[in-house]
């Protein structure tokens, strides 16, 4: 199984809900990563968690809180959006151990549209 | 800092045509690379890897190969196909300070069009 599965696939929410993004791989990947993709832009990275800890933080705003539950699971909830923050969020992960297996590997993604 | 740079496209042709996508990367340390496809509506599929210089990533008869004299790792296909229509991501991978994972540096992409 090299699939990470991603819920919902599509979402619309209004500035003042709050949802969760879901993402799920069975690999035994222990670097876990979510990052965000603007129309016709490349992904940028939004947070890392590491042996189910958070290792990076890439200065996101805290209307985005990231979760990762336990090794195979990684949520990010999200609360008073923006219009601006519509993209596709892209959910990875990856070995994390010092192997020469370094890729990462990808969602299909959420497509969130903010109301 | 680390960054890539690749050809912005996008780039057309026709069914059965010789395609190349340059890309060169500035990395400090010995940075993994990649190229990644994406299908319209859908996420980031892994096309093929090098961890080192001199080796050569095929699939789909696609390939690259790392050159670290000249910083390249350059995409081609010798025939490509309507199903080649996609948009391709050059990418290099380090380890983070952090430790236990990788850091994905992306170029912006180049939109190719495969007419039959």
């Amino acid at each position: 199984d090299t699939e990470v599965t991603q819920t919902p696939k599509h979402l619309v929410m209004g500035m003042t809900n709050k949802k969760s993004l879901k993402c799920e791989q069975h690999m035994g990947h222990r670097a876990m990563y979510w990052y965000k993709q603007k129309a016709k832009k490349p992904p940028e990275l939004m947070f890392v968690y590491s042996y189910e800890k958070l290792s990076i933080n890439e200065s996101v705003p805290s209307r985005f809180s990231p979760e990762c539950p336990n090794s195979s699971l990684l949520n990010l909830h999200l609360h008073a959006l923006q219009p601006e923050d519509s993209a596709l969020y892209l959910c990875a992960s990856s070995q994390g151990l010092a192997s020469e297996n370094t890729e990462a590997f990808f969602g299909q993604g959420t497509r969130l549209t903010v109301v | 800092g680390n960054s890539v740079t690749q050809m912005e496209g996008p780039v057309t042709l026709s069914e059965e045509a010789f395609l190349t996508i340059n890309c060169t990367y500035t990395a400090t340390g010995y940075p993994s690379l990649f190229w990644y496809v994406q299908y319209p509506g859908e996420g980031l599929q892994l096309l093929l890897k090098a961890t080192k210089a001199d080796d050569k990533g095929s699939n789909k008869g696609f390939e690259a190969t790392y050159r670290k004299e000249t910083t390249s790792f350059h995409l081609e296909k010798g025939s490509v196909q309507v199903s080649d229509s996609a948009v391709y991501f050059c990418a290099l991978s380090l380890p983070t300070t952090q430790g236990g994972s990788e850091k994905l540096v992306f170029g912006k992409g180049t939109k190719l069009t495969v007419n039959p």
